[in-house]
């Protein structure tokens, strides 16, 4: 069964301070993990998606994650946060058969001025 | 080009109604999703639609709810006979590939 964990229900840090939001997986067979952004009122927004390849990826508004197959852990990582990045953040992985999307119960980012 | 797009935005009704939510997926797209998101929590998955058949539809609660995609683009979510425990925001998403997924802005659905 496919699964996804976000330890942190919030996290808070400073403008101009690197960000990390964190989250684990569970999967059998390949993972195809992604990051989604969601804004008050708001869809989901894609952020990045890792399939294979490079264990680091780059997505959208300066963000990163890193794939850590031993640890089976897809953090998510901006090395200097701005204050509009202040949203919730939901970690995803993909089931095998490409039918759905487990998605983590989320983590809201606090960008303090 | 235009996004994903839900009607209502938001719909209250009264506990024992019928209820339509319309999702309005991107041209082209043949895939498309419902999800359910309850506050606090990440969106929970309901049904896919490849085309018009519904390839899987393992995360509808109960016989209350169905979803149909009659001609392979517009997609309405019916649930009948509501209950409180039904209000949450309903998302839908599109897609072409299956690595990634385009949301709508989502219907707020509240049960008195």
């Amino acid at each position: 069964a496919q699964s996804v964990a976000q330890p942190e229900d919030q996290v808070k840090v400073a403008e101009g301070n690197p960000l990390t939001v964190k989250c684990t997986y569970s999967v059998s067979g390949n993972p195809y993990l992604f990051w989604y952004v969601q804004y008050p009122n708001r869809g989901l927004q894609f952020l990045l998606k890792y399939i294979t390849g490079d264990n680091l990826v780059k997505g959208s508004y300066g963000f990163e994650a890193e794939f850590n197959k031993s640890q089976t852990s897809f953090h998510l990582k901006k090395p200097s946060a701005l204050v509009s990045d202040s949203a919730l953040y939901f970690c995803a992985v993909r089931s095998n058969n490409f039918n759905k999307f487990y998605f983590g119960s989320g983590t809201k980012l606090n960008v303090k001025p | 080009g235009a996004g994903v797009s839900q009607t209502p935005s938001n719909k209250v009704t009264e506990k024992g109604k019928y209820v339509e939510l319309r999702c309005d997926p991107i041209s082209g797209h043949t895939a498309l999703y419902w999800y359910r998101q309850s506050l606090g929590q990440g969106p929970e998955f309901l049904i896919y639609f490849q085309g018009t058949g519904a390839a899987d539809d393992s995360g509808l609660p109960n016989d209350r709810f169905f979803a149909v995609r009659p001609e392979g683009s517009v997609s309405t979510l019916k649930i009948q006979r509501t209950e409180r425990g039904d209000s949450a925001v309903y998302l839908c998403a599109s897609s072409l590939t299956p690595y990634e997924q385009y949301f709508g802005p989502g219907t707020r659905l509240t049960v008195t």
